[in-house]
């Protein structure tokens, strides 16, 4: 079935360091999102990428959608405190929304 | 923005009882739920996908006589877990589909289960 591979599994920063999270996915996409999760908390949507080699910016992230549209990354420049958190990637080929493991971030002031 | 309540936050059972978690799209009507499962430091695992007036679709792996979902409203789909044992004690987290908006996908805050 379809996967959705995330790398890495941990990110570790100093405050200003920038931050990149990667995804791949095993079968074409229809679009790709992706989700931050405090701590105890639900996942939150970020963005959803749709078209090939789509880029999109918010603030600090930029999030890009491959030419293949199989893997998308999301990059973080000059970390802050508030950044921490895990990163999700999600996959969408048909009504299914796959989720990569994650890449927990955490940022030292 | 588009609100998904889910209900209760926490709950904590018995080994052999069931319990019942809600899922609610509060703005939007929701025709596709999403039933995710998450322990700790690990990513969501999607359990079923709920269909609103039809049965769920169960991913493989998932007991769907344990995990009853249904969906029984637009605006509404309830899982329950029955005869819950102490494996089962997970963060269980729902999500709807809005349509149009790009379909966009909205979480409920999820329900804590604890079995003992």
């Amino acid at each position: 079935g379809q996967q959705v591979m995330q790398i890495p599994q941990y990110q570790h920063v100093q405050e200003g360091e920038d931050f990149t999270t990667y995804c791949n996915s095993s079968t074409t996409l229809s679009n790709i999102q992706w989700y931050k999760q405090r701590p105890g908390g639900h996942p939150v949507f970020l963005i959803q990428l749709v078209k090939s080699g789509e880029v999109k910016k918010q603030k600090r992230l930029t999030f890009q959608f491959g030419e293949a549209k199989k893997n998308s990354s999301l990059h973080i420049t000059a970390t802050q405190t508030t950044d921490v958190g895990t990163y999700f990637c999600a996959g969408r080929s048909s009504e299914k929304l796959v989720f990569g493991k994650g890449t927990k971030l955490t940022v030292n002031p | 923005g588009a609100v998904v309540s889910q209900h209760p936050s926490w709950v904590i059972c018995k080994s052999g009882t069931s319990v019942k978690i809600e899922c609610r799209s509060l703005d939007f009507q929701a025709t596709t739920m999403f039933w995710y499962r998450q322990f700790p430091k690990q990513s969501l695992m999607l359990m079923a996908t709920s269909n609103e007036g039809s049965k769920a679709t169960y991913e493989q792996g998932v007991e769907k006589d344990k995990f009853l979902i249904n969906h029984a409203s637009l605006t509404l789909s309830t899982l329950t877990v029955t005869s819950a044992h102490p494996e089962d004690s997970s963060f269980y987290i729902c999500s709807a589909r809005r349509q149009g908006s790009g379909n966009t996908i909205y979480f409920g805050e999820g329900s804590w289960l604890t079995v003992v």
